[in-house]
């Protein structure tokens, strides 16, 4: 069964970097594409990026140059990395599968504050 | 960026009525090859999304087929037919045909 982990801090100070890793059981990395996305507090979902099976990547441009999503094959893990947040970056971030984003993680919630 | 309009925001049901959710495109959702990238997705309470309905209208494992979805270029549809209690939560539709991909704001889905 395909399994999907998050895992991270929970709370970021403004400006500095936000670092999460995605866990894979069940599944090789190197097939299929692999994806991060945010839910902000209400309901509002954004799609962040995927990295895919060959290690080629695609951003959000509303993220623009912050954002990165790298990954160890060795490990069965990806990992995102958004720099410079603010606030508005307090979210809880998922990782999926995607095409179509059949399997989640369980989502881990990060806080932007002093 | 494609903009998904899903109404209603939210639909207060009666456990076994139908519910229905609109989700309309900016832009038609048909790629170039001829597949929409239309999915439809749900989040229950205190849990992840999770996928009903990809490529319009093809239910996932293991998703009831109370679960019908619909529609083609701008306007799509997602009907649940005899409501019942795990189908409350929160249901989006997301387009995976236009960079970047886009979810619409969600329909909550709840008991009246």
């Amino acid at each position: 069964e395909v399994q999907l982990q998050e895992s991270g801090p929970g709370l970021v100070k403004p400006s500095q970097s936000l670092s999460l890793t995605c866990s894979v059981t069940g599944y090789s990395i190197t097939s299929n594409y692999w994806g991060w996305i945010r839910k902000f507090p209400g309901n509002k979902m954004e799609w962040m990026g995927y990295i895919s099976y060959s290690g080629s990547t695609s951003y959000n441009p509303s993220l623009k140059s912050r954002i990165s999503i790298t990954r160890d094959t060795s490990k069965n893990q990806f990992f995102l990395q958004l720099n410079s947040v603010t606030t508005e970056d307090t979210a809880t971030y998922y990782c999926a599968r995607f095409g179509p984003l059949d399997y989640w993680g369980q989502g881990v919630m990060v806080t932007v504050s002093s | 960026d494609v903009v998904l309009t899903q109404t209603p925001v939210s639909l207060s049901v009666t456990l076994g009525d139908q519910a229905s959710i609109s989700c309309r495109s900016s832009q038609s959702l048909e790629y170039s090859d001829g597949y929409t990238y239309l999915e439809w997705y749900l989040q229950k309470p205190g849990q992840s999304p999770q996928l009903l309905i990809y490529g319009v209208s093809n239910r996932f494992s293991g998703v009831p087929d109370r679960f019908i979805g619909s529609g083609s270029g701008t306007d799509f549809t997602l009907k649940i037919s005899r409501v019942e209690p795990e189908d409350l939560g929160v249901y989006y539709c997301f387009q995976a045909t236009h960079d970047p991909y886009t979810f619409g704001a969600g329909t909550k889905l709840e008991l009246k």
